[in-house]
Protein backbone atom coordinates (compact mmCIF):
# COMPACT_ATOMS: atom_id res chain seq x y z
CA UNK A 1 0.00 0.00 0.00
CA UNK A 2 0.80 3.72 -0.08
CA UNK A 3 2.24 4.08 -3.75
CA UNK A 4 2.32 7.52 -5.07
CA UNK A 5 3.12 7.85 -9.13
CA UNK A 6 4.25 10.65 -10.98
CA UNK A 7 4.36 11.59 -14.90
CA UNK A 8 5.74 12.23 -16.70
CA UNK A 9 9.05 10.82 -15.15
CA UNK A 10 11.28 13.08 -16.98
CA UNK A 11 10.72 16.11 -19.60
CA UNK A 12 12.72 18.03 -21.93
CA UNK A 13 11.04 21.31 -22.89
CA UNK A 14 12.08 24.53 -24.57
CA UNK A 15 12.44 27.66 -22.90
CA UNK A 16 9.11 29.71 -22.51
CA UNK A 17 7.11 26.36 -22.62
CA UNK A 18 4.58 25.25 -19.35
CA UNK A 19 5.30 21.94 -18.23
CA UNK A 20 2.40 19.73 -16.07
CA UNK A 21 3.59 16.95 -13.70
CA UNK A 22 0.96 14.64 -12.15
CA UNK A 23 1.18 13.16 -8.65
CA UNK A 24 -1.06 10.06 -7.71
CA UNK A 25 -1.78 8.22 -4.63
CA UNK A 26 -3.04 5.03 -6.07
CA UNK A 27 -4.02 3.10 -2.98
CA UNK A 28 -5.18 6.00 -0.64
CA UNK A 29 -6.73 9.24 -0.21
CA UNK A 30 -4.41 11.48 0.84
CA UNK A 31 -5.34 14.69 2.82
CA UNK A 32 -2.13 16.84 2.02
CA UNK A 33 0.25 16.43 -0.57
CA UNK A 34 4.02 18.36 -0.83
CA UNK A 35 6.32 19.02 -3.55
CA UNK A 36 9.66 19.20 -3.29
CA UNK A 37 12.45 20.64 -5.60
CA UNK A 38 15.86 18.62 -5.79
CA UNK A 39 18.82 20.45 -7.62
CA UNK A 40 21.94 18.18 -8.22
CA UNK A 41 24.05 17.18 -5.05
CA UNK A 42 21.54 19.05 -3.05
CA UNK A 43 18.83 17.89 -0.13
CA UNK A 44 15.22 18.06 -0.99
CA UNK A 45 13.27 21.60 -0.36
CA UNK A 46 9.90 21.69 0.07
CA UNK A 47 8.15 24.16 -2.61
CA UNK A 48 4.52 24.16 -1.52
CA UNK A 49 1.52 22.30 0.91
CA UNK A 50 -1.17 21.41 -1.03
CA UNK A 51 -4.52 20.55 0.15
CA UNK A 52 -7.60 18.99 -1.84
CA UNK A 53 -9.77 21.69 -2.43
CA UNK A 54 -7.86 24.74 -1.68
CA UNK A 55 -4.78 26.90 -2.19
CA UNK A 56 -1.78 25.56 -2.35
CA UNK A 57 0.90 27.33 0.50
CA UNK A 58 3.89 28.67 -0.76
CA UNK A 59 7.11 28.31 0.89
CA UNK A 60 9.34 31.77 0.72
CA UNK A 61 10.66 32.62 -2.47
CA UNK A 62 8.54 30.41 -4.20
CA UNK A 63 7.17 32.41 -6.70
CA UNK A 64 2.91 30.71 -6.96
CA UNK A 65 2.51 32.66 -10.42
CA UNK A 66 5.38 30.49 -12.21
CA UNK A 67 4.31 27.24 -10.18
CA UNK A 68 0.78 26.67 -10.29
CA UNK A 69 -0.31 24.18 -8.20
CA UNK A 70 -4.25 22.13 -8.40
CA UNK A 71 -5.09 19.82 -5.89
CA UNK A 72 -8.83 19.04 -7.50
CA UNK A 73 -9.27 15.65 -5.92
CA UNK A 74 -7.64 13.45 -2.95
CA UNK A 75 -6.05 11.74 -5.26
CA UNK A 76 -4.17 14.14 -7.63
CA UNK A 77 -2.20 16.56 -7.62
CA UNK A 78 -0.52 19.14 -10.32
CA UNK A 79 1.96 21.43 -10.53
CA UNK A 80 2.56 23.14 -13.80
CA UNK A 81 6.03 24.78 -14.50
CA UNK A 82 4.55 27.85 -16.27
CA UNK A 83 7.04 29.70 -18.92
CA UNK A 84 10.14 27.11 -17.92
CA UNK A 85 13.73 28.41 -17.88
CA UNK A 86 16.90 26.14 -17.79
CA UNK A 87 17.16 27.07 -14.12
CA UNK A 88 14.25 25.49 -13.51
CA UNK A 89 15.78 22.51 -14.84
CA UNK A 90 15.78 20.22 -11.71
CA UNK A 91 14.27 17.12 -9.89
CA UNK A 92 10.40 17.51 -8.87
CA UNK A 93 9.25 15.11 -6.14
CA UNK A 94 5.55 14.79 -4.93
CA UNK A 95 4.85 13.19 -1.37
CA UNK A 96 1.21 12.53 -0.16
CA UNK A 97 0.03 12.25 2.89
CA UNK A 98 -2.67 10.17 5.13
CA UNK A 99 -1.86 10.90 8.69
CA UNK A 100 0.31 13.12 10.45
CA UNK A 101 3.93 12.19 10.47
CA UNK A 102 3.66 10.07 7.71
CA UNK A 103 4.98 11.01 3.92
CA UNK A 104 4.92 8.58 0.79
CA UNK A 105 7.25 9.88 -2.27
CA UNK A 106 6.77 9.38 -5.59
CA UNK A 107 9.84 8.84 -7.72
CA UNK A 108 10.34 11.88 -9.17
CA UNK A 109 10.16 13.92 -12.40
CA UNK A 110 12.94 15.23 -13.88
CA UNK A 111 12.92 18.23 -15.70
CA UNK A 112 15.07 19.73 -18.27
CA UNK A 113 14.53 22.87 -19.87
CA UNK A 114 16.89 23.64 -23.33
CA UNK B 1 22.15 27.76 11.22
CA UNK B 2 21.12 25.36 9.03
CA UNK B 3 17.48 24.01 11.19
CA UNK B 4 19.02 20.13 10.01
CA UNK B 5 22.64 19.79 9.59
CA UNK B 6 24.61 16.62 8.57
CA UNK B 7 27.78 15.70 7.29
CA UNK B 8 28.20 15.64 3.58
CA UNK B 9 30.90 12.95 3.89
CA UNK B 10 31.18 10.60 2.01
CA UNK B 11 31.78 8.40 4.69
CA UNK B 12 33.25 5.21 3.51
CA UNK B 13 33.23 1.78 5.27
CA UNK B 14 34.22 -1.43 4.50
CA UNK B 15 31.30 -4.16 3.99
CA UNK B 16 30.54 -5.48 6.82
CA UNK B 17 31.19 -2.49 9.14
CA UNK B 18 29.15 -0.45 10.97
CA UNK B 19 28.47 2.65 9.41
CA UNK B 20 27.37 6.10 11.77
CA UNK B 21 25.28 8.94 10.97
CA UNK B 22 24.95 11.80 12.66
CA UNK B 23 22.14 14.34 12.66
CA UNK B 24 21.39 18.42 14.75
CA UNK B 25 18.15 20.20 14.29
CA UNK B 26 17.97 23.22 15.54
CA UNK B 27 14.28 23.40 16.65
CA UNK B 28 14.00 22.15 20.30
CA UNK B 29 10.70 21.45 20.03
CA UNK B 30 10.64 19.05 16.93
CA UNK B 31 8.60 16.08 17.76
CA UNK B 32 9.08 13.46 14.66
CA UNK B 33 12.61 12.47 13.04
CA UNK B 34 13.16 10.03 10.19
CA UNK B 35 15.69 8.92 8.26
CA UNK B 36 15.51 8.13 4.45
CA UNK B 37 17.74 6.45 2.05
CA UNK B 38 18.11 8.29 -1.32
CA UNK B 39 19.97 6.43 -4.41
CA UNK B 40 20.90 8.53 -7.48
CA UNK B 41 18.41 9.30 -9.57
CA UNK B 42 15.41 8.04 -6.72
CA UNK B 43 13.19 9.54 -4.41
CA UNK B 44 13.57 8.82 -1.05
CA UNK B 45 12.65 6.10 0.91
CA UNK B 46 11.74 5.78 4.59
CA UNK B 47 14.14 3.53 6.65
CA UNK B 48 13.46 4.68 9.47
CA UNK B 49 11.19 7.12 11.86
CA UNK B 50 12.05 7.86 16.01
CA UNK B 51 9.67 9.72 17.92
CA UNK B 52 10.90 9.52 22.16
CA UNK B 53 14.35 9.49 23.95
CA UNK B 54 16.46 6.46 23.22
CA UNK B 55 17.03 3.70 20.72
CA UNK B 56 15.04 2.28 17.60
CA UNK B 57 16.29 -1.33 16.63
CA UNK B 58 14.72 -2.13 12.44
CA UNK B 59 16.84 -5.08 11.23
CA UNK B 60 20.07 -3.49 10.94
CA UNK B 61 19.57 0.04 11.37
CA UNK B 62 19.15 1.61 14.71
CA UNK B 63 18.16 5.10 15.06
CA UNK B 64 19.05 7.09 18.06
CA UNK B 65 17.73 10.46 19.64
CA UNK B 66 18.29 12.56 22.43
CA UNK B 67 15.96 15.61 22.41
CA UNK B 68 18.20 17.15 24.85
CA UNK B 69 21.29 16.94 23.02
CA UNK B 70 19.12 17.91 19.94
CA UNK B 71 20.66 15.11 17.82
CA UNK B 72 19.65 11.97 15.97
CA UNK B 73 21.91 8.99 14.55
CA UNK B 74 21.47 6.14 12.69
CA UNK B 75 23.34 3.43 12.64
CA UNK B 76 23.92 0.77 9.82
CA UNK B 77 25.61 -2.54 10.49
CA UNK B 78 27.16 -5.25 8.22
CA UNK B 79 26.89 -2.39 5.66
CA UNK B 80 26.45 -3.88 1.99
CA UNK B 81 27.42 -2.34 -0.85
CA UNK B 82 23.73 -1.92 -1.76
CA UNK B 83 23.67 0.51 1.00
CA UNK B 84 25.53 2.67 -0.67
CA UNK B 85 23.09 5.65 -1.41
CA UNK B 86 22.55 9.19 0.50
CA UNK B 87 20.94 9.45 3.63
CA UNK B 88 18.75 12.16 4.39
CA UNK B 89 17.86 13.52 7.73
CA UNK B 90 14.06 14.81 8.10
CA UNK B 91 12.56 16.49 11.42
CA UNK B 92 8.68 17.72 11.55
CA UNK B 93 7.48 20.13 14.53
CA UNK B 94 4.27 20.77 16.05
CA UNK B 95 4.19 24.12 14.53
CA UNK B 96 5.01 22.64 11.23
CA UNK B 97 1.76 20.43 10.58
CA UNK B 98 3.13 17.81 8.26
CA UNK B 99 5.69 19.70 7.09
CA UNK B 100 9.35 18.05 7.04
CA UNK B 101 12.72 20.04 7.09
CA UNK B 102 15.31 17.94 5.72
CA UNK B 103 19.19 18.13 5.73
CA UNK B 104 21.83 17.89 3.30
CA UNK B 105 22.21 14.35 3.37
CA UNK B 106 25.20 12.12 4.03
CA UNK B 107 26.90 10.14 1.24
CA UNK B 108 27.60 6.79 2.16
CA UNK B 109 30.29 4.43 0.27
CA UNK B 110 30.33 1.08 1.21
CA UNK B 111 33.71 -0.95 -0.53
CA UNK B 112 33.56 -4.28 -1.07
Amino acid sequence: GAVVSQHPSWVICKSGTSVKIECRSLDFQATTMFWYRQFPKQSLMLMATSNEGSKATYEQGVEKDKFLINHASLTLSTLTVTSAHPEDSSFYICSASLRVNEQFFGPGTRLTVL
Amino acid sequence: QKEVEQNSGPLSVPEGAIASLNCTYSDRVSQSFFWYRQYSGKSPELIMSIYSNGDKEDGRFTAQLNKASQYVSLLIRDSQPSDSATYLCAVNGPAAGNKLTFGGGTRVLVKP
